[in-house]
């Protein structure tokens, strides 16, 4: 079935540097990779997302690669901040609504002052 | 103005109870859905609805119910409560733009704790 991996389970930088979690996926014919951010106690919210006719994408501090061909995609958090502490989670999934969201298996984001 | 709502918030319960939890949403989306978020932080999807009709249902025990009055209400009716139960149970809501994916909303979640 499908099947997104995303590593690392936990990431642990000093405040200012960057931050770079990666997954992959399996089902070939994904089209739409969204990337959402979990706070404690609150529901995943989306902060980026790429869709497969596009290699990269940036919105301010954060950036999203994709690679169609080796099925890896990538989230890069510069100049990180406190506030960028939370439980990150990388997705997949084709562009019609009857299909599934499989996401990934979340990093635990830790920004050190 | 909550774009996706989910009550109640706690659900502290025993063995064997019947529970149900709500769901709604003011986005104007046409697709709601159903998560379940383990101690591990899984996300894994329970149902989905479009328009009121049922289009995902996952491997879940049939002691879960998934009901859509309305296409802006999704609610999950649990029976016979288990401890493997207990976990976080968001809700979300996305409408399908052709050829552009769809950014999926999601509640606040219901803790839910069996006893």
């Amino acid at each position: 079935g499908e099947n997104v991996e995303q590593h690392p389970s936990t990431l642990s930088v000093q405040e200012g540097d960057s931050a770079v979690i990666k997954c992959t996926y399996s089902d070939s014919a994904s089209n739409y990779f969204p990337w959402y951010k979990q706070e404690l106690g609150k529901g995943p919210q989306l902060i980026i997302d790429i869709r497969s006719n596009v290699g990269e994408k940036k919105d301010q501090r954060i950036a999203v690669t994709l690679n169609k061909t080796a099925k890896h995609f990538s989230l890069h958090i510069t100049e990180t901040q406190p506030e960028d502490s939370a439980v990150y989670f990388c997705a997949a999934s084709r562009y019609s609504s009857a299909s599934k969201i499989i996401f990934g298996s979340g990093t635990r984001l830790s920004i050190r002052p | 103005d909550t774009a996706v709502s989910q009550t109640p918030k706690y659900l502290v319960t025993q063995m064997g109870n019947d529970k149900s939890i709500k769901c709604e949403q003011n986005l104007g989306h046409d697709t709601m859905y159903w998560y379940k978020q383990d101690s591990k932080k899984f996300l894994k999807i329970m149902f989905s609805y479009n328009n009121k009709e049922l289009i995902i249902n996952e491997t879940v025990p049939n002691r879960f119910s998934p009901k859509s009055p309305d296409k802006a209400h999704l609610n999950l009716h649990i029976n016979s409560l288990e401890l493997g139960d207990s976990a976080v149970y968001f809700c979300a809501s996305s409408q399908a733009v052709r050829d552009r994916g769809h950014e999926q909303y999601f509640g606040p979640g219901t803790r839910l704790t069996v006893t």
